[in-house]
């Protein structure tokens, strides 16, 4: 079992729908990050938290440290979103990150 | 430059020749991490630098896999006798701390085709 799962795996919505992408842990963490990488490769860290919400305009970023849980909303979206979201977490220096969430944002 | 730079971009290189990637990190950045990523997988962790130290590479699958960052900056991570497997994305990522508390940034990658 990953360490770090993520689901849906694949994820396709058309513009304006409300996106959430889920992620489970079982390591311990200090805090959680949401990487986001873009169709040419490129990775963007879009949030790293270690206990409630964070908010970037249309992004938001939940954690529940008692589950084990985070996930990451998408509001509005836009086909500009489109791209691989990946969630990871550790403590101190060693990041764990799972396998990633496709987005795809239909006009 | 403002981000963590890597070079080169693309590799190709037959197999059984030694690559070197370069990682040029944020400057200021005490944190510095390879990750390597296969297609439709996470990144994986490699390797850890505090400053010039290596203290972590439990992740490098292999003694043919070897890193250094000898003045607490620039890092090589070097691969010898390249194998058809070692074919990846291979990032690199700093952080002005230590990522538990901070801000991860990630270079480009490096794009290692072994043939």
């Amino acid at each position: 079992k990953n360490e770090v799962e993520q689901s849906p795996q694949n994820l396709t919505a058309q513009e304006g729908e409300f996106i959430t992408i889920n992620c489970s842990y079982s390591v311990g963490i200090s805090a959680l990050h949401w990487l986001q990488q873009h169709p040419g490769g490129g990775i963007v860290s879009l949030f790293m938290l270690s206990s409630g919400k964070k908010k970037h305009g249309r992004l938001i970023a939940t954690i529940n440290i008692q589950e084990k849980h985070s996930s990451l909303h998408i509001t509005a979206s836009h086909p500009r979103d489109s791209a691989v979201y990946i969630c990871g977490g550790g403590s101190n220096y060693k990041l764990t990150f799972g396998k990633g969430t496709l987005l795809t944002v239909n006009p | 430059g403002a981000g963590v730079s890597q070079s080169p971009r693309y590799k190709v290189t037959k197999r059984g020749q030694d690559v070197a990637l370069r990682c040029d990190p944020i400057s200021g950045h005490v944190s510095l991490y390879w990750y390597r990523q296969a297609l439709g997988q996470g990144p994986e962790f490699l390797t850890y630098f505090n400053y010039e130290a290596q203290q972590d590479k439990s992740g490098l699958p292999n003694d043919r896999f070897s890193a250094e960052r000898p003045e607490g900056s620039i890092s090589t991570l070097t691969i010898q006798r390249t194998e058809q497997r070692d074919s990846a994305m291979y990032r690199c990522a700093s952080s002005p701390g230590g990522p538990a508390n901070t801000e991860a940034f990630f270079g480009q990658g490096t794009r290692l085709t072994v043939v």
